[in-house]
């Protein structure tokens, strides 16, 4: 099994702020990895997928890099409505795995 | 409108078993990789099981390997979970979710809005 390791656990922010995120896999992935954003009470949603591809709609403030072992997510500036929880995944292999999460507060 | 909707939650004793359904309109279900994603109380997300529309799988996580049981009914455009010997640890909110749009086989831009079970005494 790919283990996925995010950090940090908990990030506090503001408004404007840039962020970055990461996730590194237990072994490589290729680009094989996606953000999602899960909001409270709320469904999780596909940020970047296959490393750096924005999803439908997803505002181009996030950014997604890397490959291999080590991945990022950039929110350029952060918005109001993007304190979240972040979580990667990925598809390389069976099983998937999603990472534990971080949590970007005010 | 193009959406998963989940049912068959509740609660249940320890041992028992619980069969979710997911049923799916507004997109092509027949040709469309399904999964299980599971959420604990105050925890993050678990990948649980995933189905394709070929002959390749089912696949489960090593957690539900043997208890739980993933088919799908395409004529019904419905995603089932049959659980059986249910364990505390399985207490969660379950998602079925699937690739609509923009995504790769196996990420998931599509999430229904979930479906709790319960496994107490």
């Amino acid at each position: 099994e790919i283990v996925l390791t995010q950090s940090p656990a908990t990030l506090s922010l503001s408004p404007g702020e840039r962020v970055t995120l990461s996730c590194r896999t237990s072994q490589s992935v290729s680009s094989f990895l996606a953000w999602y954003q899960q909001k409270p009470g709320q469904v999780p949603r596909l940020l970047i997928y296959d490393a750096s591809n924005r999803a439908t709609g997803i505002p181009a403030r996030f950014s997604g890099s890397g490959s291999g072992t080590d991945f990022t997510l950039t929110i350029s500036s952060l918005e109001p409505e993007d304190f979240a929880v972040y979580y990667c995944q990925h598809r390389s292999k069976w099983p998937l795995t999603f990472g534990g999460g971080t949590k970007v507060q005010i | 409108e193009v959406q998963l909707l989940e049912s068959g939650g509740g609660l249940v004793q320890p041992g028992g078993s619980l069969r979710l359904s997911c049923t799916a309109s507004g997109f092509s279900f027949s040709n469309s990789a399904m999964t299980w994603v599971r959420q604990g109380p105050g925890k993050g997300l678990e990948w649980v099981s995933s189905i394709n529309v070929g002959d390749d799988g089912p696949y489960y996580a090593d957690s539900v390997k043997g208890r739980f049981t993933i088919s799908r009914d395409n004529s019904k455009k419905t995603l089932f979970l049959q659980m059986n010997s249910l364990r505390a640890d399985d207490t969660a909110v379950y998602y079925c979710a699937t690739k609509y749009s923009s995504s790769s086989p196996w990420f998931f831009d599509l999430w229904g809005r979930g479906t709790l079970v319960t496994v107490s005494p």
